[in-house]
């Protein structure tokens, strides 16, 4: 019964290889994002779809893609993975705000 | 940057004292947020504030939101070491349709 849930929850994988993070909510929100928090704690937004339709998309590489098949997820894919997308990553949902958030992916690329 | 900024970046307390944290943020707001970071999750939102809003009060939580300074507090009262986590503000800011957070701060709160 969790409201937004991602996985996997640990994810480490070698420079070079595509991965994927899905992430789903049963919130029933209009608008899913995803953050990635760096080793900071710094948290910036990555990707933000509303109704299945991309709302925002910062500065990010190309090889990251966002998609969702519908209103209730939104997976990441990315691709030729480096050694500096090695963060945590998180899903959040939300009609408006606030937020909810998911409990994060670690990724460590070696 | 869009992105504010809190002090202190950690704060260690004894259980029962007071903890105040602060924010600051560059551009106008629609409201801002307070949201709280236990290690290894995700983050739980604690308590929103209007830009037309002075004070607002939730339990143990006061915040305070001074736009004209662009700055906010965060204080929880007789603090507990369940409140041990990472605390972040995050602005709503106008035109944009996105949280902006801050840079955090670390409470530890001494049993």
């Amino acid at each position: 019964d969790t409201a937004v849930s991602q996985t996997p929850k640990y994810l480490v994988t070698q420079m070079g290889n595509d991965k994927s993070i899905k992430c789903e909510q049963n919130l029933g929100h209009d608008t899913m994002y995803w953050y990635k928090q760096d080793s900071k704690k710094f948290l910036k937004i990555m990707f933000s779809y509303n109704n299945k339709e991309l709302i925002i998309n910062e500065t990010v590489p190309n090889r990251f893609s966002p998609k969702s098949p519908d209103k209730a997820h939104l997976n990441l894919h990315i691709n030729s993975l480096e050694l500096g997308d090695s963060a945590v990553y998180f899903c959040a949902s939300g009609t408006g705000f606030p937020l909810h958030f998911g409990n994060g992916t670690r990724l460590t690329v070696t | 940057s869009q992105q504010g900024e809190e002090d202190p970046q950690a704060l260690s307390i004894q259980e029962g004292e007071n903890a105040t944290m602060n924010c600051s943020y560059k551009t106008s707001i629609n409201n801002l947020q307070w949201y709280r970071q236990n290690s290894g999750r995700g983050l739980v939102h604690l308590i929103l504030i209007r830009s037309n809003e002075r004070e607002k009060h939730s339990g143990r939580l006061r915040v305070t939101l001074d736009t004209s300074k662009k700055s906010s507090s965060l204080l929880i009262t007789a603090s507990r070491a369940a409140d041990t986590a990472s605390y972040f503000c995050a602005t709503d800011q106008t035109g944009a349709n996105n949280l902006f957070f801050g840079t955090g701060t670390r409470l530890t709160v001494i049993p």
